[in-house]
C-alpha cells in the first residue's frame, strides 16, 4: 500500500520560507516512471498543482510560482522536500503531496494533508 | 494557462437521482482530464481519468465522457457516500489546472 504524509509548520510569517517535508511508503522514488509532486488547496476553492519531481530527478514547476518554488528529493531516500519562499496571506492553504507516475497525467495517490497558516 | 470551468457550481439532488456535471476547457485538452471527489476535511479522490477510464476501486455508478473541451461527470443513482465535492482537472498542458469544483448537496 502506497502512503505519503505531509510534515512541516502550520503558522508561518509574511515574508518567512516555508518548508514542507512529504514521507513516501510503498514504492521507491527511484523506481522508473514515480514522480512525487505538491499541490495547495486555499479555503473553499479548487486545489493547484505547485511542482513535480520524477524518479530521474526531472523538475517542474507552476509556471505563476516558480520563482518561489523549489523541491528536492531528501537524504533519506523516501522523502520530498518543497521550499516555498516569501509566503504572503494568500498563501494560506491545505498543502498536499501526491504521488504521479510519469505515463499517467493525474496525482493517484495524495497525502492527508497539512494546512499551513500564514499570519503575523 | 488552460482555463477550467463547471456547472453547475452546486447541485441539490436526492438519494436515487441521475446526477450530471459537466466541465469545460478554454482549450482543446483531447481527453485528459480526470474526475476527484472531495469530502470536508480530506485529500480529492480520483474517480475518472483519462475523460472515461474509472480508476481501479471507483463504484461503477461513476462515469466519464467527453472529449476535446466538453466533458461530463454522471452518477447513474445518487448515494448517501456521494454528497461531496466534485472537481475536474485537466492535465494536456504541465499547469495541470483545475476547475472551481460542484458541490452536490442534499435537495
Amino acid at each position: 500500500q502506497i502512503t505519503l504524509k505531509e510534515s512541516g509548520p502550520t503558522l508561518v510569517k509574511p515574508t518567512q520560507t516555508l518548508t514542507l517535508t512529504c514521507t513516501v511508503s510503498g514504492v521507491s522514488l527511484s523506481a522508473r516512471g514515480v514522480g512525487v509532486g505538491w499541490l495547495r488547496q486555499p479555503p473553499g476553492k479548487a486545489p493547484e498543482w505547485l511542482a513535480l519531481i520524477y524518479w530521474n530527478d526531472d523538475e517542474r514547476y507552476s509556471p505563476t510560482l516558480n520563482r518561489r518554488l523549489s523541491i528536492a528529493k531528501g537524504t533519506s531516500g523516501n522523502q520530498v522536500v518543497l521550499t516555498m519562499t516569501n509566503m504572503d496571506l494568500a498563501d494560506t492553504a491545505t498543502y498536499y503531496c501526491a504521488l504521479k507516475y510519469f505515463w499517467n497525467g493525474y496525482p493517484s495517490t495524495w497525502g492527508q494533508g497539512t494546512l499551513v497558516t500564514v499570519s503575523s | 494557462d488552460i482555463q477550467m470551468t463547471q456547472f453547475p457550481s452546486t447541485l441539490s439532488a436526492s438519494v436515487g437521482d441521475r446526477v450530471t456535471i459537466t466541465c469545460r476547457a478554454s482549450q482543446n485538452v483531447r481527453r485528459w482530464l480526470a474526475w476527484y471527489q472531495q469530502k470536508p476535511g480530506k485529500a480529492p479522490n480520483v474517480l475518472i481519468y483519462d475523460a472515461s477510464s474509472l480508476e481501479s476501486g471507483v463504484p461503477s455508478r461513476f462515469s466519464g465522457s467527453g472529449s476535446g473541451t466538453e466533458f461530463t461527470l454522471t452518477i447513474s443513482s445518487l448515494q448517501p457516500d456521494d454528497f461531496a465535492t466534485y472537481y475536474c482537472q485537466q492535465y494536456n498542458t504541465s499547469s495541470q489546472t483545475f476547475g472551481p469544483g460542484t458541490k452536490v448537496e442534499f435537495k
